[in-house]
């Protein structure tokens, strides 16, 4: 069974960082694409960026791109999004997703909120 | 970027009827190297994350039900539930896998008239 497990979401001051781990087990990691998908309270999906398996290959949407650091470590199936010069805008759940195809979310974890706020 | 846009913004269906969801994007989504459509509907419950319901516009995932069906190309697509059951209370969204950045629709929320 695909499991997606995720942690460091917090209360964070604008400009301030975090660091936001995803565990995955029941799959092969390293053979799937991973995606950060985010939803502020009450609003619509938003994707903000996406791995492939290797780590190789990364995008960014352009919200985030120069301030958010995706990676991830398949020795401990764990996926990562460090995110710096945080926004009140920034705030939400943030899932990250397994991939097949790097497109789309097959599996969703049950998320992390993010809250920025002085 | 491709937009989405999703219509209507909610619905309310009696149960056992048939919800319609429509979801259009801002250019083609076909990929003419595979002939597939990249759309995918996803079921969001409340104080849940969102699940995979459809790709390649009308493939269901693993699991999913048989009254929910995806139809259309090219840039109008529609999610057909064909008979509501109480368990289908939801947010839908469409999404764009054709092209970065990846790009959702507003969502659809379908209720129990």
């Amino acid at each position: 069974e695909v499991q997606l497990v995720e942690s460091g979401g917090g209360l964070v001051q604008p400009g301030g960082s975090l660091r936001l781990s995803c565990g995955a087990s029941g799959f092969t990691f390293r053979n799937y694409w991973m995606l950060w998908v985010r939803q502020a309270p009450g609003k619509g999906l938003v994707w903000v960026s996406r791995i492939n398996g290797d780590g190789s290959f990364t995008t960014y949407a352009d919200s985030v791109k120069g301030r958010f650091t995706i990676s991830r470590d398949n020795a401990k199936n764990t996926l990562y999004l460090q995110m710096n010069s945080l926004r009140v805008e920034d705030t939400a759940i943030y899932y990250c997703a397994q991939s097949t195809g790097g497109g789309l979310g097959d599996y969703w974890g049950q998320g992390t909120l993010v809250t920025v706020s002085s | 970027d491709i937009v989405m846009t999703q219509s209507p913004d909610s619905l309310a269906v009696s149960l056992g009827e048939r919800a319609t969801i429509n979801c259009k994007s801002s250019q083609s989504v076909l990929k003419s190297s595979d002939n597939n459509n990249y759309l995918v509907w996803y079921q969001q419950k409340p104080g849940q994350p969102p699940q995979l319901l459809i790709y390649w516009a009308s493939t269901r995932a693993s699991g999913v039900p048989d009254r929910f069906s995806g139809s259309g190309s090219g840039t109008d697509f529609t999610l057909t539930i064909s008979s509501l059951q109480a368990e289908d209370v939801a947010v839908y969204y469409c999404q764009q896998d054709y092209a970065t950045p990846l790009t959702f629709g507003g969502g659809t929320k379908v209720e129990i008239k």
